[in-house]
Formats: structure tokens, C-alpha cells, sequence
């Protein structure tokens, strides 16, 4: 099956500073790569995907890059806010696994003011 | 309505209650999913359902029992837990199959504690 590894498992920065965040996956099948915030006593919510089409996709503050080749990929956070801190799921979805997703171990973002 | 709601929020429950979890969207999702979610650790699939019948259980122990009364709900029977249940139980839904709408959408979770 899938694996999917995420790292750093902690990142603390200033605020003002970039953050990124990096994960890879074992199944090459795979072709989409959603990242999830997670607040305090809140589900996780969709923040940015990507599917393996594309290369770049970015919305605003936020962007995630994808690299098929080496199997890997990355949330890049520009101008962090303390309202940014949260943890941080990658996870990834094979081809033909209808729309099950498995999810990286998680990053807990803190932003210094 | 772009929400997954979750009742109720918190929960404890002694090992010999039998309780009941419950889920509701109204985005027209065909697919659901039961979580589970430790402290510091990504969320743990239990169940999924497609099309209102269970197409997956991740061999989850028989006192949780989910069940889907339509396509809108999603409960998640408990009894005779073990304190080692405690946790953050978290629903989801999505379009079932790969397409233009794929991701998830989490409610905020019931916070669980087996006493």
C-alpha cells in the first residue's frame, strides 16, 4: 500500500518568515496531494492540492510543489502569521483507490510573534 | 452548506455505556468516512461508506458499529469501550470516486473519554 512520510515533525519560525514542509510517497500510482490544517479542537480542512498533472499550484500566502520523479512534495508558506500555527497533514491518493487518502504523520507549525 | 457537523462535541462514557455518535452533511457527498485521531498523530481511517453501504472497515473491533441511514447521516455506535478509545472521533465526506471535486471535508470532531 501507500506510505506516506512528512518531516520536519516540528518547525517553529518567526513570524514574517517562510515555512515549508515536505513529504514523500512510496506508490508512484499515486496522482493527488491534498494538505490539511489542523487547528486546536478542530477537524482538519483542506488548505491547497495538487494533482500529478502539475508541477506548482499556489493560492495567495501558500503553495505546494511536486516532484513525480523523486516521489515528493512540499507546502511553501510565505509571510507566516501567527494565525498560521496548526498542524499540517500532507496526504496522497493512488489511481485506481477510488477516493481513499492516506495521510503523512503531521507538522506542528509554530509562528513566533 | 458546506459543512460536515458532528454532535455532540465532547463525550465521556463509562466501559459498560452504550453511546451514540452522529454525522450530517448536506453537500451532496456520496462518501463518508469514521476516524479516529490520537493525540499528535494524523487521523486513522475506520470505515468508509459509498453510496450508503460500508465499503471499507479497517478491522476495527466490533464495539464500534457504524451505520448509514441515508446518504446525509453517518452514526457510529459505541459499546463497551476500553479506555484506550479515548480520542478525537472525526467524520468526513467526499465524492466517491476521482474527479474534479476530491477532497475531504472534516467536521470538527467528537471528543471522546472512556472512563
Amino acid at each position: 500500500g501507500e506510505n506516506v512520510e512528512q518531516h520536519p515533525s516540528t518547525l517553529s519560525v518567526q513570524e514574517g518568515d517562510s515555512a515549508v514542509i515536505k513529504c514523500t510517497y512510496s506508490d508512484s500510482a499515486s496522482n493527488y496531494f491534498p494538505w490539511y490544517k489542523q487547528e486546536l479542537g478542530k477537524g482538519p480542512q483542506l488548505i491547497i492540492d495538487i494533482r500529478s498533472n502539475v508541477g506548482e499550484k499556489k493560492d495567495q500566502r501558500i503553495a505546494v510543489t511536486l516532484n513525480k520523479t523523486a516521489k515528493h512534495f512540499s507546502l511553501h508558506i510565505t509571510e507566516t502569521q501567527p494565525e498560521d500555527s496548526a498542524v499540517y497533514f500532507c496526504a496522497a491518493r493512488k489511481n485506481n483507490a477510488g477516493n481513499m487518502l492516506t495521510f503523512g504523520g503531521g507538522t506542528r507549525l509554530m509562528v513566533k510573534p | 452548506d458546506t459543512e460536515v457537523t458532528q454532535t455532540p462535541k465532547h463525550l465521556v462514557m463509562g466501559m459498560t455505556n452504550k453511546k451514540s455518535l452522529k454525522c450530517e452533511q448536506h453537500m451532496g457527498h456520496r462518501a463518508m468516512y469514521w476516524y479516529k485521531q490520537k493525540a499528535k498523530k494524523p487521523p486513522e481511517l475506520m470505515f468508509v461508506y459509498s453510496y450508503e453501504k460500508l465499503s471499507i472497515n479497517e478491522s476495527v473491533p466490533s464495539r464500534f458499529s457504524p451505520e448509514c441511514p441515508n446518504s446525509s447521516l453517518l452514526n457510529l455506535h459505541l459499546h463497551a469501550l476500553q479506555p484506550e478509545d479515548s480520542a478525537l472521533y472525526l467524520c468526513a465526506s467526499s465524492q466517491p470516486r476521482q474527479g474534479a471535486a476530491d477532497g475531504y471535508t472534516f467536521g470538527s470532531g467528537t471528543r471522546l473519554t472512556v472512563v
